[in-house]
């Protein structure tokens, strides 16, 4: 059974720039997740999509969005993009509304 | 503000001793909680998981105990190997607000030959 896939695995971009990060959940799975991970912040909660709508939303500014199609991939957007904003972006799928998640590798995103 | 806190950055145990790693939540509507392993350049690995009902759980060489009144939970590792070396993060949720995780800033595990 493949695992959760993130791509792309590394990214540079520059201050201002968009970005759009990608996730592929296990197959049955239909929530995606997605955190931040900072050095010092641990993983902070993102979002979570579920049968392609936004279930659950963490405290980050509009800046931050996503997508989830109807094949449970699902899309992260992060729109100018600022210097602080460089961290592991880690995306987590599940089946329905069981608890815990597998997560992918995820994305490192470091803004210049 | 940090709902779920792992105080210890980093913790050193001499192989085949246990490792003891601490997690202090702060939201008493949590009820299921889990430990995720996680090595550099990859993803957290699920552990184990506990749910509010019991104060214990073990899965092999791994126990998780749980104290709700102290809103404190810990992972034992017996005995302690060197591949165990990780990262390792503790992470809470509640039935309420379903598959939203609070993640604490993690504690390094080295764990010496």
């Amino acid at each position: 059974k493949a695992g959760v896939t993130q791509t792309p695995r590394y990214l540079i971009k520059t201050r201002g720039q968009q970005v759009t990060l990608s996730c592929s959940p296990i197959s049955g799975h239909r929530s995606v997740s997605w955190y931040q991970q900072t050095p010092g912040q641990g993983l902070q909660f993102l979002f979570e999509y579920f049968s392609e709508t936004q279930r659950n939303k963490g405290n980050f500014p509009g800046r931050f969005s996503g997508r989830q199609f109807s094949n449970s991939r699902s899309e992260m957007n992060v729109s100018t993009l600022e210097l602080g904003d460089s961290a592991l972006y880690l995306c987590a799928s599940s089946p329905d509304n069981n608890y815990g998640y597998t997560f992918g590798s995820g994305t490192r995103l470091t803004v210049v | 503000d940090q709902q779920v806190k792992q105080n210890s950055p980093s913790l050193s145990v001499q192989e085949g001793r246990i490792s003891i790693l601490n997690c202090d939540y702060t939201n008493s509507m949590f009820d299921y909680f889990l430990w995720y392993k996680k090595y550099p350049a990859e993803g957290p690995t699920f552990l184990i998981s506990i749910s509010s009902i019991k104060d214990k759980n073990e899965d092999g060489r791994f126990t998780v105990f749980l104290n709700k009144s102290a809103k404190h939970l810990s992972l034992h590792i017996v005995p302690s190997q060197p591949g165990d070396s990780a990262v390792y993060f503790c992470a809470a949720s509640s039935s309420v607000t379903g598959n939203q995780f609070y993640f604490g800033t993690g504690t390094s595990l080295t764990v010496i030959p």
